[in-house]
């Protein structure tokens, strides 16, 4: 298991659901981020979070909504999701200031069906 | 229409074989390079990684070459196992160390028992 534990591993979603993903890391790291991953397309980046303030917003639809209750855990609130949102979505972590690269976490396998 | 995805770029190489894998950035100001590594079902793992000063590092069966001229990055893995079959990513980070990373598309490496 890596420093950044992501639950749940898979969630399938009617477009109507309102669901959550999970991100916890072990690292004490002071950023979390949330990414999307398509089939065949580059990480895309969702959102930031530096000491727990969001610092970047990505131009991602208001169906997303993330939540930073402190600078171990990432939340990712999904409402009314489209079938094209379905995605691996990855949180991953690092400690800023320090040049260092990002903990991926292992991803939420996501289908809107 | 239907939208159609980007092809990613692929290597197969037979057990035992070196591969090489490139990547191409456009930041000239991104001080820091990583290579990640994808397998099926996880989340990206870190490999290995550089800083613009220096133009080569070695790891445990890995060597990243950067040639800041054509700004060029390429990850060298030294006989090539089965194991080694995954997506590879290289990942830029631009010129603070706030700065976040930037990803590529990715290569696909098949190795061939």
């Amino acid at each position: 298991e890596t420093g950044v534990t992501q639950t749940p591993r898979h969630l399938v979603m009617g477009m109507t659901n309102k669901k959550s993903l999970k991100c916890e890391q072990h690292l004490g790291h002071n950023a979390m981020y949330w990414y999307k991953q398509s089939a065949k397309k580059p990480l895309e980046l969702m959102f930031v979070y530096n000491f727990k303030e969001q610092t970047e917003n990505n131009s991602v639809p208001s169906r997303f909504s993330p939540e930073c209750p402190n600078s171990s855990h990432l939340f990712l609130h999904l409402h009314t999701l489209q079938p094209e949102d379905s995605a691996l979505y990855l949180c991953a972590s690092s400690q800023m200031g320090t040049g260092y690269g990002y903990t991926f976490g292992s991803g939420t396998r996501l289908t809107v069906v | 229409g239907e939208s159609v995805g980007l092809h990613l770029p692929t290597l197969s190489v037979q057990e035992g074989d070196n591969s090489i894998i490139n990547c191409a950035y456009s930041n000239s100001a991104s001080d820091y390079f990583i290579w990640y590594k994808q397998e099926s079902g996880k989340g990206p793992q870190f490999i290995i990684d550089i800083r613009s000063n220096m133009d080569k590092r070695q790891g445990q069966r890995v060597t990243v070459l950067l040639n800041k001229t054509v700004k060029h990055l390429s990850l060298q893995i030294a006989a090539t196992q089965p194991g080694d079959s995954a997506v590879y990513f290289c990942a830029e980070r631009g010129g603070t160390s706030y700065g976040k990373l930037t990803f590529g598309q990715g290569t696909i490496l098949t190795v061939h028992p």
